[in-house]
């Protein structure tokens, strides 16, 4: 079965620090991968998405980058963080069909 | 531009009975409508989902109905159990677009 991993489970920052996010799927082959950000009190946000190794799609213009270095594995990063990037980081795959599944989440708190 | 809407932010319902979660859409592109639900701090976990080509899908005690003419989707949650209580997302999904589109969600609260 497929499983879906993040790390860290929470982060807390401060201001103009750098920041790595990691997720990695596990037993499934090309699979497309997608960050979203939730931020407190609003829906889910897709930030980028990838449907290759090398292969990014930004969805929002903002302060973070996203690199999948490899099949399974997708990083998300920030050269310098802001407040405004505060929330909960979500790592979803699928496997070329329509439904998402999503990975437990990393809390990032920036100050 | 909020093209999924989930109007009401919050819903209490006893055990037993019935919840039902609604859905607003706006973008007719939007072909594919899913509901997940997500308890604090982890990640949402997906429900069920439907077509566009279907008016009703059923899994156990969900069944989401689809009326594309009014552009609406809702949940349906029978009997209603306490273990249920989560903020409930609706997503949707248009064509070869792989964007998720998600509204705000809705808090649901099974009292015993």
């Amino acid at each position: 079965s497929q499983t879906i991993h993040q790390w860290p489970a929470t982060l807390v920052q401060p201001v103009g620090s750098p920041l790595s996010l990691e997720c990695t799927v596990e037993g499934t082959s090309n699979p497309n991968l997608y960050w979203y950000r939730q931020a407190a009190g609003r829906g889910l946000q897709l930030l980028f998405y990838s449907v290759g190794i090398g292969q990014i799609s930004s969805e929002v213009p903002q302060n973070l980058s996203a690199s999948r270095p490899q099949d399974r594995q997708f990083i998300l990063s920030s050269k310098k963080l802001l407040l405004s990037d505060s929330g909960f980081y979500l790592c979803a795959w699928d496997p070329g069909q329509k439904t998402q599944y999503f990975g437990p989440g990393t809390r990032l708190t920036v100050l | 531009d909020q093209q999924v809407k989930q109007n009401s932010p919050s819903l209490s319902v006893q055990e037993g009975r019935i919840s039902i979660l609604n859905c607003d859409y706006t973008n007719s592109m939007f072909d594919y409508f899913l509901w997940y639900k997500k308890y604090p701090a982890e990640g949402p976990t997906f429900l069920i989902s439907i077509s566009s080509i279907k008016d009703k899908n059923e899994d156990g005690r969900f069944t989401v109905f689809l009326n594309k003419s009014a552009k609406h989707l809702s949940l349906h949650i029978v009997p209603s159990q306490p273990g249920d209580s989560a903020v409930y997302f609706c997503a949707a999904l248009g064509g070869s677009n792989y964007k998720l589109t998600f509204g705000k969600g809705t808090l649901l609260t099974v009292n015993p």
